[in-house]
């Protein structure tokens, strides 16, 4: 079922690295793309979201790129610390005709202290 | 005051048994969901209701059966438990938009079922 695509499937960073995730989009109609956070026995929650007529956004330590041409948006974590380990998810529509969005593989990021 | 709640938060059951979760959300949202999320946390929809009507249904076995009896509670119902139904299910629910457009989605606390 799973039609969007992320990457790394897992991440293990020093404290103050800069993990990146990656996510592949199909659907050039849509126009939010979220990333969502989940700790361990939570529910996953949403961390930052872009509409595609920025190309970044910024929200604390916690950047989305956003590239149109090549279909992709990414995570940027800045000074990662260890209570940013958890696994991330980002969502999108998996095709050009859907709509409804489905969630990445996602990303379980370890941050070392 | 919790904005999506589900319950219970674990389960543990027997093969063959029947089991239903109950999901409630207070934010006044048009669009619930189910997930279910396996071991190894992928997330994988498997229903959507929108003001009480079925939008979304994947490939879900027959022995899963979504109620909605209002657009602010989304109950699933399990017949004949197998062990491969074992994973967290997540309720979730959001101010659906249309025309390429949506809205963050809520997420329940999750509820942990355990097949024996």
């Amino acid at each position: 079922q799973q039609q969007v695509k992320q990457s790394p499937q897992s991440l293990i960073v020093q404290k103050g690295g800069i993990p990146i995730i990656n996510c592949a989009y199909e659907n050039t109609a849509f126009d939010y793309f979220p990333w969502y956070q989940q700790f361990p026995g939570k529910g996953p929650a949403l961390l930052i979201a872009i509409r595609p007529d920025v190309s970044e956004k910024k929200e604390g330590r916690f950047t989305i790129s956003f590239n149109k041409s090549a279909k992709q948006f990414s995570l940027h974590i800045m000074d990662s610390q260890p209570g940013d380990s958890a696994t991330y998810f980002c969502a999108a529509p998996p095709d050009d005709n859907n709509n409804d969005m489905r969630f990445g593989a996602g990303t379980r990021l370890t941050v070392k202290p | 005051d919790t904005a999506v709640s589900q319950t219970p938060k674990y389960l543990v059951t027997q093969m063959g048994n029947d089991k239903s979760i109950k999901c409630e959300q207070n934010l006044g949202h048009d669009t619930m969901y189910w997930y279910k999320q396996d071991s190894k946390k992928f997330l994988k929809i498997m229903f959507s209701y929108n003001n009480k009507e079925l939008i979304i249904n994947e490939t879900v076995p027959n022995r899963f059966s979504p109620k909605s009896p209002d657009k602010a509670h989304l109950n699933l119902h399990i017949n004949s438990l197998e062990l491969g139904d074992s994973a967290v299910y997540f309720c979730a629910s959001s101010q659906r938009a249309t025309g390429g457009r949506t809205d963050t989605q809520y997420f329940g606390p999750g509820t942990r079922l355990t097949v024996l």
